[in-house]
């Protein structure tokens, strides 16, 4: 059974950062791409960031670009998103999330949620 | 890059068919047959439903259907059931690299 749990979310200030982690199970890890896909409390679904199988490719949506950091380790089974300069926008819950092809997603996690407030 | 423009709801009652539209552009929707729709019930995560536009993961029930004209895909929910109440969500990849979600539509089982 394909699991993807996340880890790392919490209350952080403006500018602050944060590392969320993603531990993967019940299938090959290291053969899929991956991806961070974020919601917004009563918000719809936003696509936030891509790394390919191997983690030599990776994309980032503009509002994120310069201050998120997605990464894996395929030996730990495990994708990261280390996220900086958070600001009140960055608030949401965080799925990590297995690629079926071309950002199209098969299998999502239950999410982490961050919330960013003074 | 917008979202992707979906109705905020449709409603219908059991046995019905619903339908849900999804509006782009010539520049995502229009340009490629990568077209997704996820189910999402409330403080659950997001479920496939729908992939490559009209394709059906394994599991998911055949009530479930997807198609696509020029630049607005839809999804079709027939014989309505309550579990079928959820948001849904589409998604299209836009080229270079970037993915745009629609707004999401809020299904309601009369």
């Amino acid at each position: 059974e394909v699991q993807l749990v996340e880890s790392g979310g919490g209350l952080v200030q403006p500018g602050g950062s944060l590392r969320l982690s993603c531990a993967a199970s019940g299938f090959t890890f290291s053969s899929y791409e991956m991806n961070w896909v974020r919601q917004a409390p009563g918000k719809g679904l936003e696509w936030v960031s891509y790394i390919s199988s191997s983690g030599s490719t990776i994309y980032y949506a503009d509002s994120v670009k310069g201050r998120f950091t997605i990464s894996r380790d395929n030996a730990k089974n495990s994708l990261y998103l280390q996220m900086n300069s958070l600001r009140a926008e960055d608030t949401a819950v965080y799925y990590c999330a297995r690629d079926l092809g071309w950002f199209e997603i098969d299998y999502w996690g239950q999410g982490t949620l961050v919330t960013v407030s003074s | 890059q917008s979202a992707l423009t979906q109705p905020a709801s449709v409603s219908g009652s059991p046995g019905q068919s619903i339908t849900i539209s999804c509006t782009g552009t010539s520049s995502d929707v229009g340009s490629y047959n990568l077209v997704s729709w996820y189910q999402q019930h409330p403080g659950k995560a997001p479920k496939l439903m729908i992939y490559e536009v009209s394709k059906r993961p394994s599991g998911v029930s055949n009530r479930f259907s997807g198609s696509k004209s020029g630049n607005t895909a839809s999804l079709t929910i027939s014989g309505l059931q309550a579990e079928d109440e959820a948001d849904y969500y589409c998604c299209s990849y836009a080229g270079s690299s970037y993915v745009v979600f629609g707004g999401g539509t809020k299904l309601t089982v009369l």
